[in-house]
C-alpha cells in the first residue's frame, strides 16, 4: 500500500539550531516527493519537490531535501532554524507518470516549536 | 496571496443548513481538489477535478456535493451536515502535468 510516514509528531529546536525532519515513504515506483509547510490558519505552502534528477533538492526559505531511494527517505533540512519557521511540516509523495504528477499522499505532519 | 483563493475563510452552520464554499485559482492550472484536514488526521482526498470532469471521489458522503463549472473555479456544497464534519477544508490546483499543488487558505468550517 502507498503511505508516507512522518515518524515525529512534535519537534522542539532553539533558535540557530539545525534542523531534520524525517519522511520515509511506500511506494511501488519512483515517486514525486515534495514538502509543504503550513502556518496556523493557512493553507499548506510548497517548500521544495523532487521528479528526478540530483537527489539534493533545494527549497524555498532555506530548506533542503535529500531523496534516498535505498532508504525510500526524504528528510528535510535546515542548518540553522528561524522562530519564523514554527509551523506545521507535511511531506508528500505522488505518482510518476512520465510527466504527469497524479494524486498526492500526505503523511500525518510535523509540528516544529522554536524555543529562543 | 497564493494564487487560490477561498471564500468564506470562516464557517459556522446548523445541521440542516444548506451553504457552499467557493475555490477560485488564475494560475492556468488544469487540475482541482478538495482536501478535508481534521485534527491528528492526515489530509484526506475528497474530490479530483481535471480538465473539469471528476476523475476521483474518495467515498466521500453524499452530502457533500462538489461541482467545477470550469477550470478556473471549483465549489464545495454542503447540506445537512454532521458535527464530525467540523474541520479546515482545503482547496488546491495543479498542472495535471505536475509541478506541486498551490493551496488555498481554507475554510474553517464548524457545524453546530
Amino acid at each position: 500500500a502507498q503511505s508516507v510516514t512522518q515518524p515525529d509528531i512534535h519537534i522542539t529546536v532553539s533558535e540557530g539550531a539545525s534542523l531534520e525532519l524525517r519522511c520515509n515513504y511506500s511506494y511501488g515506483a519512483t515517486p514525486y516527493l515534495f514538502w509543504y509547510v503550513q502556518s496556523p490558519g493557512q493553507g499548506l505552502q510548497l517548500l521544495l519537490k523532487y521528479f528526478s534528477g540530483d537527489t539534493l533538492v533545494q527549497g524555498i526559505k532555506g530548506f533542503e531535501a535529500e531523496f534516498k531511494r535505498s532508504q525510500s527517505s526524504f528528510n528535510l533540512r535546515k542548518p540553522s532554524v528561524h522562530w519564523s519557521d514554527a509551523a506545521e511540516y507535511f511531506c508528500a509523495v505522488g505518482p510518476n507518470y512520465g510527466g504527469s504528477q497524479g494524486n498526492l499522499i500526505f503523511g500525518k505532519g510535523t509540528k516544529l516549536s522554536v524555543k529562543p | 496571496e497564493t494564487g487560490v483563493t477561498q471564500t468564506p475563510r470562516h464557517l459556522v452552520m446548523g445541521m440542516t443548513n444548506k451553504k457552499s464554499l467557493k475555490c477560485e485559482q488564475h494560475l492556468g492550472h488544469n487540475a482541482m481538489y478538495w482536501y478535508k484536514q481534521s485534527a491528528k488526521k492526515p489530509l484526506e482526498l475528497m474530490f479530483v477535478y481535471s480538465l473539469e470532469e471528476r476523475v476521483e471521489n474518495n467515498s466521500v458522503p453524499s452530502r457533500f456535493s462538489p461541482e467545477c463549472p470550469n477550470s478556473s473555479h471549483l465549489f464545495l456544497h454542503l447540506h445537512t451536515l454532521q458535527p464530525e464534519d467540523s474541520a479546515l477544508y482545503l482547496c488546491a490546483s495543479s498542472e495535471v502535468e505536475g509541478g506541486g499543488y498551490t493551496f488555498g487558505s481554507g475554510t474553517r468550517l464548524t457545524v453546530v
